[in-house]
């Protein structure tokens, strides 16, 4: 039971471009949703998260959308830069005081092409 | 800046024994956490720690695992008896608790500790 999907498993930019990673949910007690990047023998690294009461966070070049309607979720990433090539996983938990266990996507390989 | 920090890099143990995978979170943090991540696969909760007992376990965390904060560092994953299917890179996290809203930070986690079964 898939309840974060990434339907993308890859994505090819140029630098200097937008990144747009795409995440959907399925399970609507999620309120509270992540992005993580993953470089290869790394753990995962702390992006930027949303919560449900909002529909957008800035931090810097990264922007996260939330449509709480569609259960859909972007990340955008302006401009592109060759150190952003990771593994990008979308996460999300539900409300539960002091135990948000998160629920991962599958990941998005983006490249940064220079 | 805090890290959570895990040893060791890289495990190996053959099929039927028992290992320990071992975790520092970040001092301050109220909240542990162990994921796993097969190769090619999705990274996947197994249980989810907060004042000195497991508050949540996935279908995944059976019998087989164990976890502890042994003192008031350490937090340990234990795998009694190690099969094939339990390759996989583990990783710890840890979190904080967001004062304002009773929620929780967002969690931090370690390098993963790479354990092959042979």
């Amino acid at each position: 039971d898939q309840q974060v999907k990434q339907n993308s498993p890859s994505l090819s930019v140029q630098e200097g471009r937008i990144s747009i990673l795409n995440c959907d949910y399925t399970n609507s007690m999620f309120d509270y949703f992540l992005w993580y990047k993953k470089y290869p023998a790394e753990g995962p690294t702390f992006l930027i998260s949303i919560s449900s009461i909002k529909d957008k966070n800035e931090d810097g070049r990264f922007t996260v959308f939330l449509n709480k309607s569609a259960k859909h979720l972007s990340l955008h990433i302006v401009p592109s830069q060759p150190g952003d090539s990771a593994v990008y996983f979308c996460a999300a938990s539900a409300p539960d005081f002091g135990n948000e266990k998160l629920t991962f996507g599958t990941g998005t390989r983006l490249t940064i092409i220079p | 800046e805090p890290e959570v920090t895990q040893t060791p890099s890289h495990q190996v143990t053959q099929m039927g024994q028992e290992v320990i995978l071992r975790c520092v979170p970040i001092s301050n943090h109220l909240y542990f956490y162990w994921y796993r991540q097969i190769l090619g696969q999705k990274v996947e909760f197994l249980v989810s720690f907060y004042n000195n007992e497991i508050s949540e376990k996935s279908e995944i965390f059976d019998d087989q695992f164990s976890v502890e904060r042994p003192d008031g560092s350490n937090f340990t994953l234990k795998i009694r008896s190690t099969k094939l299917e339990d390759s996989a890179m583990y990783f710890c996290a840890s979190s904080d608790l967001l004062t304002t809203t009773g929620g929780n930070t967002e969690a931090f986690f370690g390098q993963g500790t790479r354990l092959t079964v042979v």
